[in-house]
């Protein structure tokens, strides 16, 4: 089982709605990613969760909050968000350790800040 | 500074023949290198990787090949078949360390 899951899969929030993005995976990864993605680009890394403690923060907002509350489990944690945070958020998971290099990737949340 | 490059937006082949999609980096250090493929609204698929020790591997239709003198990468699918029509993006690692994407390139496989 390869399959990592994402909800919602479309949202459409205010900007000073509080809302929240769920990732699962059932692979046994013990890293978790979130990335966002504007249209025609590459992802970009956001967050990195290591053995549930946040390893990697790439500078972003803090409107931006991210959340694992176990090994199987990613939340992300939206409030006051932009209309320029519109983007596919994507959620991915792989093993840690050296020569773990594949991340495996959800089908993202569709996110439109009115 | 772009890490990791794919200079060619986009590229259209006829079905049946083969797709070349190319990838160049700048850091030496990358150790791993792999290469995804997207279909609008879902997220990336893993296709196939190559670490820095093996200069091909191959996976079916799909070769991926380093040339690490050069910096290069390059993903062959033979045959190419129109369902191969997606955004494909390398990516490359450092010592199992976060993924760097390069910007991606729309194959399109004309029937």
């Amino acid at each position: 089982d390869t399959e990592v899951t994402q909800t919602p899969k479309h949202l459409v929030m205010g900007m000073t709605n509080k809302k929240s993005l769920k990732c699962e995976q059932h692979m046994g990864h013990r890293a978790m990613y979130w990335y966002k993605q504007k249209a025609k680009k590459p992802p970009e890394l956001m967050f990195v969760y290591s053995y549930e403690k946040l390893s990697i923060n790439e500078s972003v907002p803090s409107r931006f909050s991210p959340e694992c509350p176990n090994s199987s489990l990613l939340n992300l944690h939206l409030h006051a968000l932009q209309p320029e945070d519109s983007a596919l958020y994507l959620c991915a998971s792989s093993h840690l350790g050296m020569g773990a290099h594949e991340q495996y990737f959800g089908p993202g949340t569709r996110l439109t800040v009115t | 500074d772009q890490q990791v490059k794919q200079n060619s937006p986009s590229l259209s082949v006829q079905e049946g023949r083969i797709s070349i999609l190319n990838c160049d980096y700048t850091n030496s250090m990358f150790d791993y290198f792999l290469w995804y493929k997207k279909y609008p609204a879902e997220g990336p698929t893993f296709l196939i990787s190559i670490s820095s020790i093996k200069d091909k591997n191959e996976d079916g239709r799909f070769t991926v090949f380093l040339n690490k003198s050069a910096k290069h990468l390059s993903l062959h699918i033979v045959p190419s078949q129109p369902g191969d029509s997606a955004v494909y993006f390398c990516a490359v690692s450092r010592a199992a360390r976060q993924l760097t994407f390069g910007s991606g390139t729309q194959l399109t496989v004309l029937p």
